[in-house]
């Protein structure tokens, strides 16, 4: 199993491009979500999605959309990038029984810098 | 607010003693607790979790314990190895999401 990937590993943007982070799992998971991590700030939600089909926002979404076409896949859109939006990102993917998320496996990540 | 707060951002131990990490959280409607570990460069990987029924959870070297009445857990590592040096997050799941920590930077020394 390739667990979740994620691609680019790296990308620098201009301030109002667009660009899609792909995420992928191979492990049958329900439940999928993105993350940014900033220095002091930790892991901030963005998205999330419990199923094929639903997604929500989470506690940072300004800025970013998702969808969720396929339980593997769940790429997130920067509809036009600003500095603000320099990150690590992770998406991360976890098995769900009814609304209980259990453990999150994460991809490697995805180093955006936003000039 | 910052419902998850780890306020240590690093620690610093000799190898064979103990590193004890600490985490407060805010919301009592938290049910399940989880401590990831992360390398530079790579994602977070999850160490271990407890339930909010239970107040102690062992694996191994590493064992969680939660105070429920003072809404605060800690993650103990006996002993501590130097490959134990890496970033130490604290999770807390609620409803559909989980509740991350700004982590604590544990340094082992040989």
């Amino acid at each position: 199993n390739a667990g979740v990937t994620q691609t680019p590993k790296f990308q620098v943007l201009k301030t109002g491009q667009s660009m899609t982070l792909q995420c992928a799992q191979d492990m049958n998971h329900e439940y999928m979500s993105w993350y940014r991590q900033d220095p002091g700030m930790g892991l901030r939600l963005i998205h999330y999605s419990v199923g094929a089909g639903i997604t929500d926002q989470g506690e940072v979404p300004n800025g970013y959309n998702v969808s969720r076409s396929t339980t593997e896949d769940f790429p997130l859109r920067l509809l036009s990038a600003a500095p603000s939006q320099t990150s690590v990102y992770f998406c991360a993917s976890s098995y769900s029984a009814g609304l209980a998320i259990n453990e999150q496996f994460f991809g490697p990540g995805t180093r955006l810098t936003v000039l | 607010d910052q419902q998850v707060k780890q306020n240590s951002p690093s620690l610093s131990v000799q190898e064979g003693r103990i590193s004890i990490l600490n985490c407060d959280y805010t919301n009592s409607m938290f049910d399940y607790f989880l401590w990831y570990k992360k390398y530079p460069a790579e994602g977070p990987t999850f160490l271990i979790s407890i339930s909010s029924i239970k107040d102690k959870n062992e694996d191994g070297r590493f064992t969680v314990f939660l105070n429920k009445s003072a809404k605060h857990l800690s993650l103990h590592i006996v002993p501590s190895q130097p490959g134990d040096s890496a970033v130490y997050f604290c999770a807390a799941r609620g409803y559909q999401k989980v509740t991350f920590g700004t982590g604590t930077k544990l340094q082992v020394i040989p």
